[in-house]
């Protein structure tokens, strides 16, 4: 099963886009890129998943490169209730169970 | 979107007591559900997995005896702390997958947790 690599932490000026990123570089070609965040004391939030092509949502979007090694999510008007820790997962691919790692804290400051 | 609602979202309890968790599904049926705990400072540290109409997975290290888990239907599962002391203090948090879904592409939906405090 794919693990993931992140910057342990990032700033982030408000207003502008946060781009975060995630190294998977044993993904297998089925298995997707999940991003999920971490408000304080909240359970974790859904964000936005792929395979291979870029998403968008409401809430971010995801570039994956064409090797499928690493990806970045993109949080394009980084708002301070942005500031959370984001976790990329990749699910194991027989369970579905998601194991978190340390995640990325972002910090959008004023 | 997909709702998971778990209670209490905080419960205080006396070492040697019991305490339940429970986590349902409000908008879509679910035949796995995940737990989850969290030490201050520290990442989401999976316990088992639930499995509706059959017993519970657990991960390597975590005591099924200590951690009941019961998922009786397709929108509950609970979480029992047997025995507690404080050094189960913690959040435990459950999440959910749509059971009409893949597990490849479709997201886990998490609850709100609950903080537990073990006097």
């Amino acid at each position: 099963d794919a693990k993931t690599t992140q910057p342990p932490s990032m700033d982030c000026a408000e207003g502008r886009a946060a781009n975060l990123p995630c190294n998977h570089s044993t993904i297998s070609g089925n298995e997707y890129v999940y991003w999920y965040r971490q408000i304080h004391s909240q359970g974790p939030q859904y964000i936005i998943h792929g395979l291979k092509n870029n998403e968008t949502n409401e809430m971010a979007s995801l570039i994956i490169t064409e090797d499928r090694k690493s990806s970045t999510l993109i949080l394009p008007h980084a708002t301070l209730r942005d500031t959370a820790v984001y976790y990329c997962i990749v699910p194991h691919s027989n369970t579905g169970k998601l194991i978190f790692g340390q995640g990325t804290t972002l910090q959008v400051k004023p | 979107g997909a709702v998971v609602s778990q209670h209490p979202s905080w419960v205080i309890c006396k070492s040697g007591t019991s305490v339940k968790i429970e986590c349902r599904s409000l908008d879509f049926q679910a035949t796995t559900m995940f737990w989850y705990r969290q030490f201050p400072k520290q990442s989401l540290m999976l316990m088992a997995t639930s499995n509706e109409g059959s017993k519970a997975t657990y991960e390597q290290g975590v005591e099924k005896d200590k951690f009941l888990i019961n998922h009786a239907s397709l929108t509950l599962s609970t979480l029992t702390v047997t025995s507690a002391h404080p050094e189960d203090s913690s959040f435990y948090i459950c999440s959910a997958r749509d059971g009409r879904q893949t597990s490849y592409n479709s997201p886990l939906h998490f609850g709100n947790g609950t903080r537990l405090t073990v006097t």
